[in-house]
């Protein structure tokens, strides 16, 4: 089965960048989607189809997916980005047919 | 609004079964996929399969396959997840979601917990 692989962790001060990779194989063919989740919370979608933003995200949150690596870009990082983040790919000729990465842990510092 | 709105909390023994419930509000009902995802505690998130509500076709799991049966009614707007033989392994937070390729609207959750 597809395999997503994403760091664990992540730290970065606030007012800078964090970058969150998700690597598979060839995965700049297929469609990634990326959602945050809060403690205790449902997941949140935050990006889908690489780039787009569903309403009410902020332009501080961007994605991009080249290669066999996809990103997940947070500028100008705050306090409330503080989160799990997974990002998520389908294809329908896989089994199965969606995967999730093994998410990464963004702490502000 | 879309929204999904899932049935309470749960505790069940093992061996037991489990039905959560998932009611659709704000969006054409047969339009989308509803998805169940699970994450046990202080883990990841895991597909668990996909059910169309305008023809009843599902996709399960390889894993969960034989114990696992997603179903929708359309006449209440309610998608159903039941799993079966329940062990340790299967307490997690149960979620369903509005599927197409991604996942837009999610459900709050179902803690799902088995327990002697």
């Amino acid at each position: 089965s597809y395999v997503l692989t994403q760091p664990p962790s992540v730290s970065v001060a606030p007012g800078w960048t964090a970058r969150i990779s998700c690597g598979g194989a060839n995965i700049e063919t297929k469609s990634v989607h990326w959602y945050q989740q809060k403690p205790g919370q449902a997941p949140m979608l935050v990006i889908y189809y690489d780039s787009d933003r569903p309403a009410g995200i902020p332009e501080r949150f961007s994605g991009s997916n080249s290669g066999n690596t996809a990103t997940l870009t947070i500028s100008r990082v705050e306090a409330g980005d503080e989160a799990d983040y997974y990002c998520q790919v389908w294809d329908s000729s896989n089994d199965p047919p969606y995967v999730f990465g093994t998410g990464t842990r963004v702490t502000v510092l | 609004q879309v929204q999904l709105v899932q049935s309470g909390a749960e505790v069940k023994k093992p061996g037991a079964s489990v039905k959560v419930s998932c009611k659709a509000s704000g969006y054409s009902f047969n339009s989308y996929g509803i998805t169940w995802v699970r994450q046990a505690p202080g883990q990841g998130l895991e597909w668990m399969g996909w059910v169309n509500p305008d023809n009843g076709h599902t996709s399960y799991a390889r894993k969960l396959q034989g114990r696992v049966t997603m179903t929708t009614d359309t006449s209440t707007r309610t998608a159903y997840m039941e799993l079966r033989g329940l062990n340790s392994d299967d307490t997690a937070v149960y979620y369903c979601a509005r599927s197409i390729a991604e996942f837009d609207y999610w459900g709050q959750g179902t803690l799902v917990t088995v327990s002697s």
